[in-house]
């Protein structure tokens, strides 16, 4: 069974940090590209970072660029986010979330883990 | 482009109508919509995807079309169990996921 585990949200003061973890199990984790999708408050699906199944490859959404870094470790079939210069508007559930190349699908999301940015 | 227009945003019928929601980008001429639901508290789930294929489990009632721009997912015979909020997503120029703006559907 495919699972995805998200943890590491808390309470963070603006310009904080944080960092996200998924656990993965249930599949070959190296084989997938991997997302960290965030969904703000009442807000829909935002695709906040991805990255490649050895991790060479990075993307991110503009508004993170230079404050989010997504890694992962395959020996340990886990995906990373680490957040800095957390904004209130950084304030969301984030989940990790499959990849399948040659599809538009994100099929396997992890539960969400709740990252709140206020003072 | 990198965006998705989903419509409607808000959506009431009633029990055993059937529902239509629309998805249109210029990347959905290149690649089949997936969709997804949410119920609230949970995450998204996976119902639809390619070339109308459904997840395991998911009811026939569920379909999902596509013509040129707009990509279609139509529930035939709303239930009640199907009161979610539904997400449609392609992928942009850089082959990154993209996500319409999602519809509130309600089940009267």
């Amino acid at each position: 069974e495919v699972r995805l585990v998200d943890s590491g949200g808390a309470l963070v003061k603006p310009g904080g940090s944080l960092r996200l973890s998924c656990e993965a199990s249930g599949f070959i984790f190296e084989s997938y590209p991997m997302n960290w999708v965030r969904q703000a408050p009442g807000k829909g699906l935002e695709r906040v970072a991805s990255i490649n199944t050895r991790g060479a490859y990075t993307y991110y959404l503009d508004s993170v660029k230079g404050r989010f870094t997504i890694s992962r470790d395959n020996g340990k079939n886990s995906l990373y986010l680490q957040m800095t210069s957390l904004r209130v508007d950084d304030t969301a559930v984030y989940y990790c979330a499959r990849d399948v190349v040659g599809s538009t699908m994100v099929d396997y999301w992890g539960q969400g883990t709740l990252v709140t940015v206020s003072s | 482009s990198s965006e998705l227009s989903q419509d409607p945003a808000v959506l009431s019928v009633a029990l055993g109508q059937t529902v239509r929601i629309t998805c249109q980008g210029d990347s959905l001429s290149n690649y089949f919509a997936s969709w997804y639901q949410q119920r609230p508290g949970q995450a998204p789930v996976l119902i639809v995807h390619g070339k109308n294929i459904r997840s395991s489990g998911v009811p026939d009632r569920f379909s999902g079309s596509s013509s040129g721009t707009t990509a279609s997912l139509t529930i035939t015979g709303a239930r009640a169990e199907d009161e979610a909020d539904y997400y449609c997503n392609s992928r942009d120029s850089t082959y990154q996921v993209i996500f319409g703006g999602g519809t509130k559907l309600t089940v009267l």
